[in-house]
């Protein structure tokens, strides 16, 4: 079955590190993503990996994928105000048409 | 380039009315996708559109009907609106192909039912 989990609620302190997990059921994964959502606003694309891979590094963000667990993580490293936000979990399971599944969700909330 | 475009961007109904959405990419994707956003169950998808001419189901279609007009736009509508219907709607696209990885969203739809 196709169901993605993440915690709903995450709390940092400014200039800290956040990691924000999520758990996926399905084996079949091609890609996992990150979205983030700012208030009010659409989803954009933060970063994504293919289930070939264990890490992925873009400037601030570390992705680690542990496909045997079924686990991603997504580290924010030196967490500023800026990224306060939804951050969506998203898996695919083929190359073609098939829509993405969304977790639910985790709010990070920085403090300054 | 202004990618995916929603209009409009509120809407106020009372309980029984209908409405259209509508939803147009610029990006010439093949596929396009109608969610919605509620507190704490986070995107569930109402219906999608793998290619023009074609529409199926997704997670929460009843209440529902989508157009695939052709392949820039895709409309949902709510036939006889319902409170339960007030949430954020949010329409996307992506390539479709292998190694379209990004999904595109527009900047929502907030509907109030009531």
């Amino acid at each position: 079955g196709e169901d993605v989990e993440q915690s709903l609620f995450l709390s940092v302190r400014e200039g800290d590190s956040s990691v924000i997990n999520c758990t996926y059921t399905d084996s079949s994964s091609t890609y996992l993503y990150w979205y983030k959502q700012e208030p009010g606003a659409g989803l954009q694309l933060l970063t994504y990996i293919f289930s070939n891979m264990d890490m992925k590094q873009d400037q601030r963000l570390t992705v680690l994928l542990n496909k045997k667990d079924k686990h991603l993580s997504l580290r924010i490293a030196d967490t500023q105000t800026g990224d306060s936000a939804i951050y969506f979990c998203a898996e695919r399971f083929d190359t073609g048409n098939t829509p993405l599944v969304f977790g639910k969700g985790t709010r990070l909330s920085v403090i300054a | 380039n202004a990618g995916v475009t929603q209009t409009p961007k509120f809407q106020v109904l009372k309980t029984g009315q209908s409405m259209t959405l509508q939803c147009a990419q610029d990006m010439n994707h093949n596929s396009m996708y109608w969610y919605r956003q509620d507190p704490g169950m986070g995107l569930r998808l109402i219906y999608y559109s793998a290619s023009e001419g074609t529409t199926d189901k997704g997670e929460v279609p009843n209440g529902y009907n989508v157009s695939r007009l052709n392949k820039r736009e895709f409309s949902l509508r709510l036939e006889s609106a319902a409170p339960s219907q007030t949430s954020v709607y949010f329409c996307a696209s992506r390539d479709g192909r292998a190694g379209g990885y990004e999904q595109y969203f527009g900047p929502g739809t907030r509907l109030t039912v009531t």
